[in-house]
């Protein structure tokens, strides 16, 4: 059984169009996440959630809007898509709290805007 | 400066070679500790905790120093399944921030 699987792995798509990206756990995990991982393969948070709400946005643009159905979801919808959101998104999950924090990673979705 | 701070190599050593990877990390309020292994177009997979005290799993050795804000790791006899990019991670956790902060990884290629 996958333990975060993230969809879809690939996303072609032009410049101006909205994508989503979807995620799910089954870890029972209470905290989720997004990451950015650009062309030089810095892994950067987006969004954190605990619970369903937001902990973390690090000051993305308003074109990425996060949501958060129930605990084991983790949704990702992008508006008006730009070259530069070209990257590879991970959606991550881990327990809650600052010890034991082992992060469990999707396999990645690579975004490519033309 | 970045939050955590690594040098990005590439590292090419050869089999059974050992090597160490240095990581220093800016917020003394980090908590948690971690080194992760990200192989090519894959997703980023725990190595090991990192600890006070030094902790190892069969060749690899990690060490924190808390004083210096400072994380290694050392990998003895390198595999050629070594090759990978090693992710020195921190977790913040506490009030409106709960999450891990990655460094920018270390490129290792072992070569045979």
């Amino acid at each position: 059984d996958t333990a975060v699987s993230q969809t879809p792995k690939y996303l072609v798509t032009q410049m101006g169009n909205d994508k989503s990206i979807k995620c799910e756990q089954n870890l029972g995990h209470d905290t989720m996440y997004w990451y950015k991982q650009d062309s030089k393969k810095f892994l950067k948070i987006m969004f954190s959630y605990n619970n369903k709400e937001l902990i973390i946005n690090e000051t993305v643009p308003n074109r990425f809007s996060p949501k958060s159905p129930d605990k084991a979801h983790l949704n990702l919808h992008i508006n008006s898509l730009e070259l530069g959101d070209s990257a590879v998104y991970f959606c991550a999950s881990t327990r809650t709290g600052p010890t034991n924090t082992e992060a469990f990673f999707g396999q990645g979705t690579r975004l490519t805007v033309v | 400066r970045k939050e955590v701070e690594q040098d990005p190599g590439p590292f090419n050593v050869p089999e059974g070679a050992t090597v160490a990877f240095n990581c220093t990390y800016s917020n003394s309020a980090s908590q948690s500790f971690f080194w992760y292994r990200q192989d090519c177009r894959k997703e980023p997979k725990l190595l090991m905790s990192v600890y006070s005290s030094g902790n190892e799993d069969g060749r690899f050795t990690a060490q924190l120093n808390r004083a210096s804000q400072y994380i290694s790791l050392l990998i003895r006899d390198s595999k050629l399944s070594d090759s990978a990019t090693y992710l020195c991670v921190v977790s913040l956790w506490g009030g409106a921030t709960n999450k891990l902060i990655f460094g920018t990884g270390t490129l290792l290629a072992v070569q045979p």
